[in-house]
């Protein structure tokens, strides 16, 4: 069965550009959660959709924006690029009423330099 | 604010020894506690899943004990191996929904043979 897939591995942009991140769940997976990891930060959530909807988002300007498309896969934008947005860039997934509803399954990430 | 704090931040060992990693938490309400490994470039992965009434988990050579008294977790590895090199996430999850998550910046674990 295959994880959760993400694209790019790497990226590499300049201040004021704009990225798409993009995220394939698990199959059968309903949830997509993103997270920025920055160095020496912890993993800090960025937005939730369920079922092709935004469920929450977490403390972030509005120039982090996504979407989840009707195979539940997501992509993350990312707008007006500063460079402290260069950071690692998680995607999760889980199935929100399946029995190990809580347990998320984390991609390799994308790892967002800004120069 | 909740909060995870993890002890210590970095921690060398040798291959074979036994370690034990720090999880304090001040997260309100409590639903449950995760330690995650994360590997160097990879996501992380659940190594255990603990709720307010268990105080040990084991996975492995990795066991996992709560006290949700005094709020805190730590995380043993007994008899370490090179591939136990990497950082050691502890997640506090507040009520029902995985967007209610508070990590900490894990401990970053380096096993030297």
């Amino acid at each position: 069965e295959a994880g959760v897939t993400q694209s790019p591995t790497h990226l590499i942009k300049t201040r004021g550009q704009q990225v798409t991140l993009r995220c394939s769940p698990i199959s059968g997976h309903t949830s997509v959660y993103w997270y920025q990891q920055a160095l020496g930060l912890g993993l800090q959530f960025l937005l939730w959709y369920d079922e092709g909807e935004e469920r929450n988002r977490g403390n972030f300007p509005p120039r982090f924006s996504g979407r989840q498309f009707p195979n539940y896969s997501s992509e993350l934008n990312v707008n007006a690029l500063e460079l402290e947005d260069s950071a690692l860039y998680l995607c999760a997934s889980n199935n929100p009423r399946g029995t190990v509803r809580d347990i998320q399954y984390f991609g390799a990430g994308t790892r967002l330099s800004v120069l | 604010k909740n909060q995870v704090e993890q002890s210590p931040q970095s921690l060398i060992i040798l291959e074979g020894k036994n370690c034990t990693l720090q999880c304090n938490y001040t997260v309100s309400p409590f639903s449950n506690l995760r330690w995650y490994k994360q590997d160097t470039g990879r996501g992380p992965v659940s190594l255990t899943i603990m709720t307010f009434s268990e105080n040990t988990k084991s996975n492995g050579r990795y066991t996992a004990t709560l006290d949700a008294d005094t709020k805190q977790s730590s995380l043993h590895i007994t008899a370490s191996q090179l591939s136990d090199s990497a950082s050691y996430i502890c997640v506090v999850a507040s009520g029902g929904g995985a967007d209610g998550l508070t990590f900490g910046k894990g401990t970053h674990l380096i096993i030297q043979p």
